[in-house]
């Protein structure tokens, strides 16, 4: 169906270690990808897109890796920061279209 | 604060009650959408405006939901007779309306129907 998943609900890191968070979606129709962070009581904060025609893309300590066989999308977070933690969404918009699929979220966690 | 704005952030209500939101996109943001988050899930998409037409309903918006936006500024949200299952974050984003475009996202009103 047309749903995004990610693998992990939880990730536990250590400050300072790379975090890895992953996304599976269905819909090979979809074009845009997004990848959101969300902190308790807060509405979600962009952190980095992709567009289909694409298969990495780097931000700030931030890399987005999309692998359209496969159909996987992953955030990196590099030096991973207390910060850092929150849940995260990745959210995918099928061409033509308007609205937004998200996923249901990982809870990261870095420790001190 | 020039990003999206929503108003009120919480609203506690008795089932049965009307209640109504508000958003106000980020200025010049012709686009803009509302999605419901309940918890532990991700935001699921209810409807989009371009400036005031209301172009896209998801089926989650049952009829006793609806949303204006009169003057391709502001929006609303209405919610008639509230049930318990309405409870939710209530979230309002926008976009310029370009290909592709991300989507901003306020801070949410959170509603508790009692």
């Amino acid at each position: 169906g047309e749903s995004v998943g990610l693998h992990l609900p939880t990730l536990s890191v250590q400050e300072g270690d790379n975090s890895i968070i992953n996304c599976a979606y269905s819909n090979s129709a979809s074009d845009y990808f997004i990848w959101y962070k969300q902190e308790s009581g807060k509405g979600p904060q962009f952190i980095i897109d992709i567009r289909s025609n694409m298969d990495k893309r780097q931000g700030q300590r931030v890399t987005v890796l999309l692998n359209k066989t496969v159909k996987h999308l992953s955030l990196q977070i590099a030096a991973t920061q207390p910060g850092d933690s929150a849940v995260y969404f990745c959210a995918e918009r099928e061409g033509g279209s308007e609205k937004l699929v998200f996923g249901k979220g990982t809870k990261l966690t870095v420790n001190p | 604060d020039t990003g999206v704005s929503q108003n009120p952030r919480h609203k506690i209500t008795k089932r049965g009650q009307n209640v109504t939101f508000r958003c106000d996109p980020i200025s010049e943001h012709n686009r803009l959408y509302w999605y419901r988050q309940t918890l532990g899930q991700g935001p699921e998409f209810l409807t989009y405006f371009q400036n005031e037409a209301q172009l896209e309903k998801s089926r989650l918006l049952s009829d006793r939901f609806s949303a204006e936006r009169p003057k391709g500024s502001f929006s609303t949200l209405e919610i008639q007779r509230t049930e318990q299952g309405d409870s939710a974050m209530y979230l309002c984003a926008s976009t310029t309306g370009e290909l592709l475009e991300t989507q901003y996202f306020g801070p949410g009103t959170r509603l508790l129907v009692l």
